[in-house]
């Protein structure tokens, strides 16, 4: 079956302007995770959704970050007035549900290059 | 707070040799751990998990992971190398306790399988 997909896989942009970055999660799989990955600072949690809701948004780290989810599936992110430290790759993960010891599927992720 | 630790940035390793890759985590409660594989321009894929029970876990690809409390560590393993598995490696911790969905990643490892 389909693992998790992300769009676009690349996306340059410039300093200011406001990005969207797209996952759709494997079919049936109600939790789904953000993370981003950079050299300096690793894989960094961002947000986590259980079904549209979003329980843990601990990880965002400014208002200028958010994401939504519909319909229990896809899943946008959202940067506005990008700024050059968010350049890093963008990872979305997918599994079952919420529980504790479920394992995630992650995507291959979109690489976010803002000049 | 939890935490991972994988002490090593890289471990060179020769083909047909056992390969150890070390993490220690620190949590409050009791902890699943897992570890994920990166390879070039790829997501994460999950190689293996502990929940409870036994402390040997055996997963993908002919790895295994022992799980010590007492040492609170995680370390990965495999017999015998191939080059096939030079990539990076992730451990990842969640605390029961803290009922936190996300995952906890530490810093990665490479490991690299010389022919």
């Amino acid at each position: 079956g389909a693992g998790v997909s992300q769009s676009p896989s690349n996306k340059v942009t410039e300093k200011g302007k406001d990005v969207e970055l797209r996952c759709d999660p494997i079919s049936g799989h109600t939790a789904l995770y953000w993370y981003r990955q950079s050299l300096g600072q690793g894989l960094e949690f961002l947000i986590y959704f259980q079904g549209n809701s979003a329980p843990d948004k601990s990880g965002l780290p400014s208002d200028r970050f958010s994401a939504e989810r519909t319909g229990g599936s896809v899943s946008t992110l959202t940067i506005q007035r990008t700024q050059q430290e968010d350049s890093a790759v963008y990872l979305c993960a997918s599994s079952l549900t919420g529980t504790d010891y479920n394992e995630q599927f992650f995507g291959p992720g979109t690489r976010l290059t803002v000049l | 707070a939890q935490s991972v630790a994988q002490p090593e940035d890289q471990v060179n390793v020769a083909e047909g040799n056992p390969l150890t890759v070390k993490c220690t985590y620190s949590v409050s409660g009791n902890p699943y751990l897992f570890w994920y594989v990166q390879y070039p321009n790829r997501g994460l894929q999950f190689l293996l998990k502990y929940i409870t029970g036994d402390n040997l876990v055996k997963g993908s690809y002919g790895f295994e992971a022992e799980f010590n409390k007492s040492q609170t560590s995680f370390h990965l393993k495999k017999p015998s190398a191939l080059v096939s598995d030079s990539a990076l490696y992730f451990c990842a911790v969640r605390d029961r306790r803290a009922g936190r969905r996300a995952l906890t990643f530490g810093s990665g490892t490479r490991l690299q399988v010389q022919p």
